[in-house]
């Protein structure tokens, strides 16, 4: 199957810093992304859809300003936290997809600790 | 979008076939029914999916009920490395956007 490659697997950094996670489609051209978080002992939560070129859709509850998406190509996406605050420590995953009617491949996620 | 129940949880011995049931009874017409599986600290990994046929694939088979309104993942011998969440999604058949909404998903544990 396709291949998601995510960068950073695992990040630790300062409470008000910034973290930039980058998510890669390896050997196909990713139409759309798709980008999750996981907290402990919990199901995956979609934070937000991006299409290459335009502006990220997010989910209800989710900042904007806070996690910027950037797909500005058809195989990278970025997502930057913020500000990073302890609360934001969760496993992040990313999931792309060639077309609408395929299945969905997944990044192996990147666990991000604010400290 | 129509939602899909599963029990929490399942335990299996290796070597043996595990049925692991999905219910979506308000599944619609144009709904596809995907199967993906999360092993610990790891991205969720497809397994298949179907929309209205019994589908097979090398890592397991799905049979679905006339009605659409269950279906059941089959491993047909499991392996320790198959302990996983395994998640019962139902993605809609609209747009290039129509995203995965992942539930609870079932536990499933494999004795040796």
């Amino acid at each position: 199957g396709a291949v998601v490659s995510q960068h950073p697997s695992r990040v630790i950094c300062k409470s008000g810093t910034s973290v930039k996670i980058e998510c890669r489609s390896l050997d196909f051209q990713a139409t759309t992304m798709f980008w999750y978080r996981q907290f402990p002992k919990q199901s995956l939560m979609l934070m937000a859809t991006s299409n290459e070129g335009s502006k990220a859709t997010y989910e209800q509850g989710v900042e904007k300003d806070k996690f910027l998406i950037n797909h500005a190509s058809l195989t990278l996406s970025t997502l930057t936290v913020t500000s990073a605050h302890p609360e934001d420590s969760s496993f992040y995953i990313c999931s792309a997809r060639t077309g609408r009617n395929t299945e969905a491949f997944f990044g192996q996620g990147t666990r991000l600790t604010v400290v | 979008d129509a939602k899909t129940t599963q029990p929490n949880s399942m335990e299996s011995n290796e070597e043996e076939p595990v049925h692991l049931p999905c219910n979506h009874s308000t599944i619609s017409g144009t709904d596809y029914i995907h199967w993906y599986r999360q092993l610990p600290s790891q991205g969720p990994e497809y397994v298949i999916h179907g929309l209205t046929s019994n589908v097979n694939n090398r890592m397991a088979s799905l049979a679905i009920a006339e009605d659409r309104k269950s279906s059941t993942l089959i491993l047909h011998r499991a392996t320790l490395r198959d302990a996983a969440v395994y998640y019962c999604i139902l993605r809609r058949n609209t747009g290039a956007n129509s995203k995965l909404t992942f539930g609870k998903g079932i536990t499933l544990s494999v004795r040796p």
